[in-house]
């Protein structure tokens, strides 16, 4: 199984300011189609996960341009450019490139 | 808007079983591929199994092959986990996720599991 490691594991954050999250795969994640499918997801409390990115860098449907991926191969980012109130929860990468689709430990981004 | 129901969690002794069912809305359920992934108490995801559109491919996470069991009903835009064995381990919220692209989409609200004697 690909596995997804994660750090930093919590990121206290002030409001307004910048947050970064790294990931990294044990493998690299180009499909044998060219797509490298990594995704992230935001778990607020007490809630489902939330898809904000797929395939490295494409936002999803109603997230906010805050919200950017980027990266390559196995190492990968998600930057929150201005951190908000409600982006505090829990962060996880995914791979979706080989079956058992595998996810990241988790970050969570609380406020200072 | 996409809506994604589940039901049938409980708690059951271990080697009990459960049936979790999960209902979709708002897409053509049809074409796509659907998940269940699982969530132990204050842990990470794990994806536990999926199905193709036309359920000629279901996948398994190695530590429920031969005991869970993914299926679908197209007419009824419904997803099944037919769950045998259980195990203590096995306790968790389990969630149905609309998957494609290599992603998941979207995720109904989860239904809990618990294993116990």
């Amino acid at each position: 199984d690909i596995v997804m490691t994660q750090t930093p594991l919590s990121s206290p954050v002030t409001l307004g300011q910048p947050a970064s999250i790294s990931c990294r795969s044990s493998q690299s994640l180009v499909h044998s189609d060219g797509n490298t499918y990594l995704s992230w997801l935001q778990q607020r409390p007490g809630q489902p996960p939330r898809l904000l990115s797929y395939k490295i860098s494409n936002r999803f449907s109603g997230v906010p341009d805050r919200f950017s991926g980027s990266g390559a191969g196995t190492d990968f980012t998600l930057k929150i450019s201005r951190v908000e109130a409600e982006d505090v929860g829990v962060y996880y990468c995914m791979q979706g490139t080989q079956f058992p689709h595998t996810f990241g430990q988790g970050t969570k981004l609380e406020i200072k | 808007e996409v809506q994604l129901v589940e039901s049938g969690g409980g708690l059951v002794q271990p080697g009990g079983s459960l049936r979790l069912s999960c209902v979709a809305s708002g897409f053509s359920f049809s074409t796509y591929w659907m998940s269940w992934v699982r969530q132990a108490p204050g842990k990470g995801l794990e994806c536990v199994a999926n199905i193709n559109q036309d359920v000629s491919e279901k996948r398994y996470v190695d530590s429920v092959k031969g005991r869970f069991t993914i299926s679908r009903d197209n007419a009824k835009n419904s997803l099944y986990l037919q769950m045998n064995s259980l195990r203590v381990e096995d306790t968790a919220v389990y969630y149905c996720a609309r998957s494609g692209s290599g992603s998941y989409s979207y995720w109904g609200q989860g239904t809990l599991v618990t294993v116990s004697a």
